[in-house]
């Protein structure tokens, strides 16, 4: 079956730049969108279509993708976004949905 | 705004069936693709099924098809899950969720669901 991976873990100290990154065989073809999921809550979409940003996020967040790799960088990281981050894709096929198996970033 | 709330979660022995549901409201429920996702305790989230805006087509992780079926009505703006032959490994938190064309954009608050003798 098809998947999507990311490290399990990134950490940085706030200020920093944090990359977390999601690599699959579609995602040539297909976009990577990423959710932040803090501890206890629902999923929140922070980027869409690869590098698109949602009203409402800060522009500290932002996306791109080569090749297999979709990257989500956070410029300037901040304590309170400490949170997991999944990216999420369609299967190749056009009809199944995956998640990657999320990213626990410590700001600290 | 947007809301999407989950119900009928709870305990259910190892075999059994139970249904889920999804009240949506603030957006034209027939006009979107739906998806139930879950998230068993401290792990990822999994993707479980998708449902065309129009319920024409459904599909399934592997994980689940054969027993887990999707449906909406569009009358009721509702989504619903059914679940049937459940297993220990399908304790999770059940999240409704809106796609916008090839993203989920909005989620509920989850419902939980224990499968335990």
């Amino acid at each position: 079956s098809y998947e999507l991976t990311q490290p399990p873990s990134v950490s940085v100290s706030p200020g920093q730049t944090a990359r977390i990154t999601c690599s699959g065989d579609a995602l040539p073809k297909k976009y990577a969108h990423w959710y932040q999921q803090k501890s206890g809550q629902a999923p929140v979409l922070v980027i869409y279509e690869d590098s698109k940003r949602p009203s409402g996020i800060p522009e500290r967040f932002s996306g791109s993708s080569s090749g297999t790799m979709a990257t989500l960088t956070i410029s300037g990281a901040q304590v309170e976004d400490e949170a997991d981050y999944y990216c999420y894709s369609t299967v190749s096929s056009g009809d199944h949905r995956v998640f990657g198996g999320g990213t626990k970033l410590t700001v600290l | 705004q947007v809301q999407l709330v989950e119900s009928g979660g709870g305990v259910v022995q190892p075999g059994r069936s139970l249904r889920l549901s999804c009240a949506a409201s603030g957006f034209t429920f027939s006009s979107y693709g739906m998806h139930w996702v879950r998230q068993a305790p401290g792990k990822g989230l999994e993707w479980v099924a998708v449902i065309w805006f129009d319920g024409s087509k459904k599909y399934y992780a592997d994980s689940v098809k054969g027993r887990f079926t999707i449906s909406r009505d569009n009358s009721k703006n509702t989504l619903y899950l059914q679940m049937n032959s459940l297993r220990a490994d399908d304790t999770a938190i059940y999240y409704c969720a809106r796609e916008d064309m090839v993203y989920i954009d909005s989620w509920g608050q989850g419902t939980l669901v224990t499968v335990s003798s």
